[in-house]
């Protein structure tokens, strides 16, 4: 089976440039969670999707980024305008269904984004 | 208090050592517990849930006080390929979990 899908792997781009990120999560899986991940914070949560839905967008950092799900199988974290405090790894994780609490995510290769 | 703790390292041991990593969260409410594996520039992959009684997955073995609020990976006749950073996770909610930083081991020849 195929895991989680990110797109691209590397992004190298100036400030001010709009990025977008891509994830296409596991089939069957329902939440979809987008992470970044620096060395002086860790791995933080920024949004998590439930059939498609944004549940919790709490730690998206300012108003500059943005997600979307469009349906079950696709989504995007848009930074415009980008700045260089935005580098650093973005995660893409999807869960199944809910049976209670106890499901473990799966994690996409991530994308390492530099912005110059 | 930060919501899950771990001594960052690294833990430098030779192969065939065993070695421990101790975890401690804040949230007395969580209910799911998990220690995932990052390699260097991969992304965390599962290791293995942690358990109330305790559980053992070949040379792992992880463990859970509730009353402490403290989990534990134990990893017996440590090989290099065990080298990575071990990340603790536990549940902050329905659906989302929350991971600490991690613990780098580095096991050598």
């Amino acid at each position: 089976d195929a895991g989680v899908i990110q797109s691209p792997r590397h992004e190298v781009t100036e400030m001010g440039q709009e990025v977008t990120l891509r994830c296409k999560p596991i089939s069957g899986h329902n939440s979809l969670f987008w992470y970044r991940q620096t060395m002086m914070r860790g791995l933080e949560l920024l949004i998590y999707f439930n059939n498609n839905v944004p549940i919790d967008d709490s730690g998206m950092p300012e108003d500059r980024f943005s997600a979307k799900m469009p349906n079950a199988s696709f989504s995007t974290l848009k930074i415009q305008p980008s700045e260089p405090r935005d580098s650093a790894v973005y995660f893409c994780a999807s869960s199944s269904p809910n049976r209670g609490n106890n499901q473990p995510q799966h994690f996409g290769d991530g994308t390492r984004l530099s912005i110059l | 208090r930060k919501e899950v703790e771990q001594d960052p390292g690294p833990f430098n041991v030779p192969e065939g050592a065993t070695v421990a990593f101790n975890c401690t969260y804040s949230n007395s409410a969580s209910q799911s517990f998990f220690w995932y594996r990052q390699d260097c520039r991969k992304e965390p992959k599962l290791l293995m849930s942690v358990y109330s009684s305790g559980n053992e997955d070949g040379r792992f073995t992880a463990q859970l006080n509730r009353a402490s609020q403290y989990i534990s990976l134990l990893i017996r006749d440590s090989k290099l390929s065990d080298s990575a950073t071990y990340l603790c996770v536990v549940n902050s909610g329905y659906s989302t979990l929350t991971f600490g930083k991690g613990t780098m081991l580095l096991v050598s020849p």
